[in-house]
């Protein structure tokens, strides 16, 4: 079955800095990438996805880029918030969805 | 927001009890599914249904069960062979069949067995 690997398990950035968050996964017919924001609290929540015929998306301050070669997938957070904090998944799916142990990101003011 | 329920949000039960979570979804999606969160570990796929009176093994199935009677409704049982049960429980839905859509969460139930 499919395995999702993420990177780093914890991300410190200043206010305004980048954030970038990885993820590898190991089936090749996956074909769907979402990744869900999830605040202290409450319900994991989809902030952005691609399909596997998409190498890029953006969306506003956000994106997410893929390497279907490579089988690997990033997202990117620009001008980081304190209100970014948060435990971000990133998931693959085919028929059904795994996802990765999540990255705890701290945006410190 | 209050397109998927889950009640209570927390729950307390003594070991070798039976134990049964409630989701409810009003969104008419066919999909519904049923995660295990513990920290650092992410999200596990315990059971998942893409039908009404049909329904699959994730991959932490064992010591679980669901039913899928009504299209609104996947409860789940958290049996007295479920080894580890204290966890973070949260269900979701999805419109298509398969899982390449958008999953709308449940605001979870924590559960702690003493």
């Amino acid at each position: 079955g499919e395995n999702v690997e993420q990177h780093p398990s914890t991300l410190s950035v200043q206010e305004g800095d980048s954030a970038v968050i990885k993820c590898t996964y190991s089936d090749s017919a996956s074909n769907y990438f979402p990744w869900y924001k999830q605040e202290l609290g409450k319900r994991p929540q989809l902030i952005i996805d691609i399909r596997s015929n998409v190498g890029e998306k953006k969306d506003q301050r956000i994106a997410v880029t893929l390497n279907k070669t490579a089988k690997h997938f990033s997202l990117h957070i620009t001008e980081t918030q304190p209100e970014d904090s948060a435990v971000y998944f990133c998931a693959a799916s085919t028929n059904d969805m795994r996802f990765g142990a999540g990255t705890r990101l701290t945006v410190k003011p | 927001d209050g397109g998927i329920t889950q009640s209570p949000k927390y729950l307390f039960r003594k070991e070798g009890q039976n134990v049964t979570l409630s989701c409810e979804q009003n969104l008419n999606h066919d999909a519904m599914y049923w995660y295990r969160q513990d920290p650092g570990q992410g999200l596990r796929l315990i059971y998942y249904s893409q039908i009404v009176n049909d329904f699959q093994k994730g991959d932490i199935a064992e010591g679980y069960s669901v039913s899928r009677e009504k299209k609104e409704s996947f409860p789940l049982t958290v049996t007295s062979a479920q080894k580890n049960p204290t966890a973070f429980y949260l269900c979701a839905s999805s419109s298509g069949v398969g899982a390449t859509y958008e999953q709308y969460f449940g605001p979870g139930t924590r559960l702690t067995v003493t």
